[in-house]
């Protein structure tokens, strides 16, 4: 089943302790991106990738870290978390030279 | 810098009446999203619109596009309550970075 997996769903943390989740597609899409989700501010875009070690900053970068190593995988690293990055996460995928993105299930961060 | 607002943020709609969320957005965009979230889950996408006078239907939802009056629309008509959730839309700079909306709930009741 074509589909973008992210782990862990769930996450409570506590401020300063590294955490990173994982966000991994097997469509072969070389096209990924990190959002995340408060209420009252919509969707805003984290970093993205056009390919295999090719990253950008997106509008919120502040504070996050990604790589892309492998086409499939596109982790989000929060080197020291704070209270104000608890929030819904969403990665997503889609082929180059496309327009439809395929959105993951979503990880829900606390940090206290 | 490229902004999207949309309105209504809150839509409480009776089952068979028809409605609009409009979405604005503040500098040039080549093109524009609309997705679908219900209550706990992701973000499903229902059309990509890409040029001026675009129009897309899928059912009961019509998404246009006037590049013109940088105005998207979404319409529904004669609603069922299979169509609440919430709905975003999201212009791009490129294909690569999307600024979205706030996202407009909609309630349909009988």
């Amino acid at each position: 089943e074509a589909q973008v997996t992210q782990n862990p769903r769930y996450l409570i943390t506590v401020t300063g302790k590294k955490l990173t989740v994982t966000c991994s597609q097997n469509m072969n899409h070389e096209y990924m991106s990190w959002y995340r989700q408060d209420p009252g501010l919509g969707l805003r875009q984290i970093y993205y990738s056009m390919n295999v070690e090719v990253t950008d900053k997106g509008d919120v970068p502040e504070g996050y870290k990604v790589s892309r190593k492998e086409k499939r995988n596109f982790p989000l690293i929060l080197e020291s978390p704070s209270p104000n990055q608890t929030s819904l996460y969403f990665c997503a995928s889609r082929r180059d030279n496309t327009d439809t993105q395929y959105f993951g299930p979503g990880t829900r961060l606390t940090v206290l | 810098e490229l902004k999207v607002e949309q309105n209504p943020l809150f839509l409480s709609m009776q089952e068979g009446k028809n409605y609009t969320i409009y979405c604005n957005y503040s500098t040039t965009s080549d093109r524009l999203y609309w997705y679908r979230q219900d209550p706990g889950k992701s973000l499903e996408s229902l059309f990509v619109l890409l040029s001026n006078g675009a129009v897309k239907q899928e059912g009961r939802l019509m998404a246009s596009l006037d590049t013109k009056a940088r105005l998207s629309t979404l319409h529904i008509t004669a609603a069922v309550h299979d169509l609440s959730a919430t709905y975003f839309c999201a212009a791009g700079i490129n294909t690569d970075k999307l600024i979205f909306g706030t996202g407009t709930r909609l309630q349909v009741f009988p």
